[in-house]
């Protein structure tokens, strides 16, 4: 069972570049996250979606856009990537009928020069 | 400022020793869970709880959410070497299957 699957793994970009962040889940989850991480700053919460064809902003939007193409699959795109966007990324899914697990992929670590 | 709060930030104990994490808020939560994460690799669930002044046992750790679901506490009894890493607290909203995580604690354990 893959879970929750995300790519590119590693990532580095230049102040300017645009990139998409991929996440699939296969656990036919409702909801969908996307998060950053950095060092002393826990998960932060960027947008999520709550089912297929709605999504919301979280805690720290700006900067970023997310497509929920289908059930499976929401993507995070950095239209014009700037250094303090440098962090780790994590996907998550959870389907909160079943219960309030959330689910995480490996995490795509970026790097903006 | 985050949602949720986590003390203290880093740990650092003796195999043997007892420990308590503190995860606090001003927002009231439908649950409050708690994960641990592995360098490398997403965080992964430990526990669930969703009634204020519930107690959760899981072989070394209890988890406590607080009566008005502000605030919830881990407790490790002889903590192992196994049980180093980030320990995260995570409250989910009412509104909207919202989960916003804490600020983590990073716990190490000395063999």
């Amino acid at each position: 069972n893959a879970g929750v699957t995300q790519t590119p793994k590693f990532q580095v970009l230049k102040t300017g570049q645009s990139m998409t962040l991929q996440c699939a889940q296969d656990m036919n989850h409702n909801s969908m996250y996307w998060y950053r991480q950095d060092p002393g700053m826990g998960l932060r919460l960027i947008y999520y979606s709550a089912s297929e064809g709605t999504t919301d902003k979280g805690e720290v939007p700006n900067g970023y856009n997310v497509s929920r193409l289908n059930k499976r699959e929401f993507s995070l795109r950095l239209e014009s990537a700037a250094p303090s966007q440098t962090s780790v990324y994590f996907c998550a899914s959870s389907d909160t009928l079943q219960g309030y697990e959330a689910f995480f992929g490996q995490g795509t670590r970026l790097t903006v020069v | 400022t985050q949602l949720l709060e986590q003390s203290p930030q880093f740990l650092s104990i003796q195999e043997g020793e007892n420990l308590t994490v503190y995860c606090n808020s001003s927002s009231v939560f439908s649950s409050l869970q708690w994960y641990r994460q592995e360098p490398g690799e997403g965080p992964v669930l430990l526990v669930t709880v969703v009634t204020g002044g519930e107690v959760k046992k899981l072989k070394r750790l209890t988890f406590q959410f607080g009566d008005a679901r502000k605030d919830s506490s881990l407790h490790i009894t002889a903590a192992q070497p196994g049980d180093t890493g980030l320990y995260l607290c995570a409250g989910g909203l009412n509104t909207g299957n919202q989960f916003y995580f804490g600020t983590g604690t990073s716990l190490t354990v000395i063999p």
